[in-house]
């Protein structure tokens, strides 16, 4: 069962510099969320999706952008990076009807 | 300052202790669950409680809700080395749920 499957696990960005990490989940869950986990600060949600074509802003979405083009995918884009980004990020889906919620594996982001 | 505070930040015990950690907030929640997540990965929901007052026991971890619905609290028996791993506390909507800092727990052999 793959569940919530993010890409890439590992990557290493220069200031300024742009990229996408990459989600997916195949469990036909409506909605998808981004949060984001620095020491001592717990997860923190970033943006989220209840349904294909709608994305809101969570509590830190500020240098972030999401899209949700299908209910299967949900993209987080840094337009600019800076260190302060620096942190693990996570994808996660839940059901509408559901109140669990699935997390992906993580995805390690270093900002130089 | 965290909607969730979870204590203690850090726990280390020797196998076959016992330990409680807490969750405790100054808001009402309807519902608030309980992660455990094992390094390298994402969380993994233990439990969800619903009602003030709900104990809620999964083999030797024993979940408690408060009365007002603003704090929680894991206790585990005879803790085991398979019980490390960082628990987190959550409370909210399906989405706009928040997470406390969590309790990291190490049992030694």
């Amino acid at each position: 069962n793959a569940g919530v499957t993010q890409t890439p696990k590992f990557q290493v960005l220069k200031t300024g510099q742009s990229m996408t990490l990459q989600c997916a989940q195949d469990m036909n869950h409506e909605y998808m969320s981004w949060y984001r986990q620095d020491p001592g600060m717990g997860l923190r949600l970033i943006h989220y999706s209840v349904g294909a074509g709608i994305t809101d802003q969570g509590e830190v979405p500020n240098g972030y952008n999401v899209s949700r083009s299908t209910t299967e995918d949900f993209p987080l884009r840094l337009l600019s990076a800076a260190p302060s980004q620096t942190s693990v990020y996570f994808c996660a889906s839940t059901r509408r009807s559901g109140n669990t919620i699935y997390f992906g594996e993580g995805s390690w982001l270093t900002v130089v | 300052t965290q909607l969730l505070e979870q204590s203690p930040q850090f726990l280390s015990i020797q196998e076959g202790e016992n330990l409680t950690v807490y969750c405790n907030s100054s808001s009402v929640f309807s519902s608030l669950q309980w992660y455990r997540q094992e390094p390298g990965e994402g969380p993994v929901l233990l439990v969800t409680v619903v009602t003030g007052g709900e104990v809620k026991k999964l083999k030797r971890l024993t979940f408690q809700f408060g009365d007002a619905r603003k704090d929680s609290s894991l206790h585990i028996t005879a803790a085991q080395p398979g019980d490390t791993g960082l628990y987190l506390c959550a409370g909210g909507d399906n989405n706009d749920m928040r997470f406390g800092a969590g309790t990291r727990l190490t049992v030694k052999p």
